[in-house]
């Protein structure tokens, strides 16, 4: 049962136009979200998250925006960048404190790509 | 500059061997992951440990075990590697909350393991 799934497999963007990867997640429970992102032989970094109480977070060129309602969180990425082509995974946590802290579900991941 | 290294970054074995899968990280973190990256599925958790000799169960803990003797170190075990154990293994750490509070995982560069 994939409790956080990212719908859409690959992306295509042109240079300098936004991007919006999107995440949908079905346990209620989920109270903080996160995104990262990985290049090719290298391990996930972390890009921007969001908590629950909040509907938007802004970090230079990434906003996340949470619809809880909905379930539903998305990624934009203005303007998308060459360097930008990596895949990208939503995560989800709940019960943030104790020993949980840091117990991610991720989505299958969406393969960004920026033509120049 | 905060690191995970994972001893090997590719390894091929062949069916009913052991396997061991090291990971240290120089953080001080007290949680500590593991992950596999498989292609349509994302990354699943396998084991966590959140202090020295704890250890729990992940999502898809089967075929798999750890060991957590010092803090900086968590080691994946497959104690009879079989051929759909083949994946990129990832290893993360971080803290409990109140100590990092963005709630990122630091990852390793992953392991490719081929199982023949």
């Amino acid at each position: 049962d994939q409790q956080v799934k990212q719908n859409s497999p690959s992306l295509s963007v042109q240079e300098g136009r936004i991007s919006i990867l999107n995440c949908d997640y079905t346990n209620s429970m989920f109270d903080y979200f996160l995104w990262y992102k990985k290049y090719p032989a290298e391990g996930p970094t972390f890009l921007i998250s969001i908590s629950s109480i909040k509907d938007k977070n802004e970090d230079g060129r990434f906003t996340v925006f949470l619809n809880k309602s909905a379930k539903h969180l998305s990624l934009h990425i203005v303007p998308s960048q060459p360097g930008d082509s990596a895949v990208y995974f939503c995560a989800a946590s709940y019960g943030a404190g104790g020993t949980s802290y840091g117990k991610l579900t991720f989505g299958q991941g969406t393969i960004l790509t920026v033509h120049p | 500059d905060v690191k995970v290294t994972q001893s090997s970054r590719y390894l091929v074995k062949r069916t009913g061997e052991k396997v061991f899968l090291e990971c240290v990280q120089d953080m001080d973190h007290e949680n500590m992951f593991w992950y596999r990256q498989d292609p349509g599925l994302g990354l699943r958790l396998i084991y966590f440990s959140y202090d020295v000799k704890m250890k729990e169960k992940g999502d898809i803990p089967e075929g798999y075990s750890v060991s957590r003797e010092k803090k900086e170190r968590f080691s994946l075990i497959l104690e009879s590697a079989s051929t759909n154990q083949t994946s990129m293994y990832l290893c993360a750490s971080t803290n409990p909350a109140g100590r990092s509070n963005t709630g990122e995982l630091f990852f390793g560069e992953g392991s490719r393991l081929t199982v023949l």
